[in-house]
């Protein structure tokens, strides 16, 4: 089946400027987490969502930053006020949410989206 | 909170055997696994520890030891295609996935 979709897949932006990243996560799939990456770095943990509990907002760098995701499904990460610092690239991953001894629900990563801020 | 340690780069030549470390310090979690992510792609699952002990896929390894908080991934007959940064993660009780700074594995001929 289809897998995790992340859109657009680059996004230049001038500093300054909002921007949308979307997410579609695999179906089913009541987890979803975005991370962000830059280059020849680790994976920074931004956000998490699981069901319809509240999502976990502790790696949120600023207030700029802020993520929704409707009907369980769909996310949308949006930056306001976009900062070169802000350029990297930003993933998304879904996961059946299930783990513990005999249970494992790895992540699925989306391409990404890579944004450079001008 | 979380912290996971692993070594930055490991050089090795094809079909030799690569280990790579990756100790943490929490309170609790649920497992350890391991990602690979090659230039420009998307990290994909390779291997999930949630006891003690060692797993195995394929040319791939990876070991957990919860009382040395540490675990491991072993890459054996290493192949050019290896050549690839691998993170290591812990997932929270609350399904948060904290990962690791990465290693970045070159395989030379």
């Amino acid at each position: 089946g289809a897998g995790v979709s992340q859109s657009p897949s680059n996004k230049v932006t001038e500093k300054g400027k909002d921007v949308e990243l979307r997410c579609d996560p695999i179906s089913g799939h009541t987890a979803l987490y975005w991370y962000r990456q830059s280059l020849g770095q680790g994976l920074e943990f931004l956000i998490y969502f699981q069901g319809n509990s509240a999502p976990d907002k502790s790696g949120l760098p600023s207030d700029r930053f802020s993520a929704e995701r409707t009907g369980g499904s769909v996310s949308t990460l949006t930056i306001q006020r976009t900062q070169q610092e802000d350029s990297a690239v930003y993933l998304c991953a879904s996961s059946l949410a299930v783990w513990g001894s005999s249970n494992n629900s790895p992540l699925h990563f989306g391409n990404g989206t890579r944004l450079t801020v001008t | 909170g979380q912290s996971l340690e692993q070594p930055s780069e490991v050089t090795a030549v094809e079909g030799a055997i690569v280990q790579i470390n990756c100790t943490y310090q929490t309170s609790g979690f649920y497992g350890l696994s391991w990602y690979q992510q090659h230039d420009g792609g998307a990290p994909t699952f390779l291997s999930y520890n949630a006891l003690d002990g060692l797993e195995e896929t394929g040319r791939f390894s990876s070991f957990l030891s919860r009382s040395d908080s540490y675990g491991y991934l072993l890459l054996q007959e290493l192949q050019m295609k290896d050549s690839a940064s691998y993170f290591c993660a812990l997932t929270d009780s609350w399904g948060k996935f904290q990962f690791g700074a990465g290693t970045q594995v070159v395989v030379t001929p």
